[in-house]
């Protein structure tokens, strides 16, 4: 089974720092990875994916997020934060050829930006 | 741009009652899902559903729970006989294919059972 470890609850950043988010899966299977956010009071919504290619994924926003397979990692970055990230954010993983493919999240990590 | 719209956004209900969470998908999806998120916890799978049928469903998703697609374009969730811990956020989704196609998330519905 998939499972997926987000290391960090809570990162409190300042504004204009760098921040990476850290995300771990566990799957006996090649993967699909992603990474959501959700920002007070929405739904979730789709920063970037992995599902091939270059391990290095650029998404929206400024963040990008590397694949590690050896590591079996899938952390999220950003060069320099804004007040606007303020946000939860969740990484997912997927099993490609599972038929509907169900996402199995991380618990989550609380993005808190200061001035 | 479209977007996946879920109803109501507050359910406050008593325990035992039935409830029922409704969805509208992205018109064009195929593929439509129901997740939870109990407070402070991960946000978790319940079920899948793809050409009118269930196609994977989690433990979580036993007899009390029941999924449907009235029409073209709603997608509902009922909780028979709704327990304390049912009490979660409720978020719908859909993607046009699976796998390699995003998953469009609602705002989801929070569901409170006293």
């Amino acid at each position: 089974a998939q499972s997926v470890t987000q290391l960090d609850s809570q990162v409190p950043v300042f504004e204009e720092a760098p921040v990476e988010l850290r995300c771990n899966y566990s799957s006996s299977v090649s993967v699909y990875l992603f990474w959501y956010v959700q920002y007070p009071n929405q739904g979730l919504q789709l920063l970037l994916k992995y599902l091939s290619g270059s391990t290095l994924v650029k998404g929206i926003n400024g963040f990008e997020a590397e694949f590690n397979k050896s590591q079996t990692s899938f952390h999220l970055r950003k060069p320099s934060v804004h007040i606007s990230d303020t946000a939860e954010y969740f990484c997912a993983v997927t099993d490609p050829f599972q038929g509907a493919q169900k996402l199995v999240f991380g618990q989550g990590t609380r993005l808190t930006i200061n001035p | 741009e479209p977007e996946v719209t879920q109803t109501p956004s507050h359910q406050v209900t008593q325990m035992g009652q039935e409830v029922i969470l409704r969805c509208v998908p992205i018109s064009n999806h195929l593929y439509f899902y129901w997740y939870r998120q109990i407070l402070g916890q991960k946000v978790e799978f319940l079920v899948s559903f793809y050409n009118n049928e269930i196609s994977e469903k989690s433990e979580i998703f036993d007899d009390q729970f029941s999924v449907e697609r009235p029409d073209g374009s709603n997608f509902t969730l009922k909780i028979r006989s709704t327990k304390l811990e049912d009490s979660a956020m409720y978020f719908c989704a859909s993607s046009q294919l699976a796998g390699r196609s995003e998953q469009f998330f609602g705002p989801g519905t929070r569901l409170t059972v006293l």
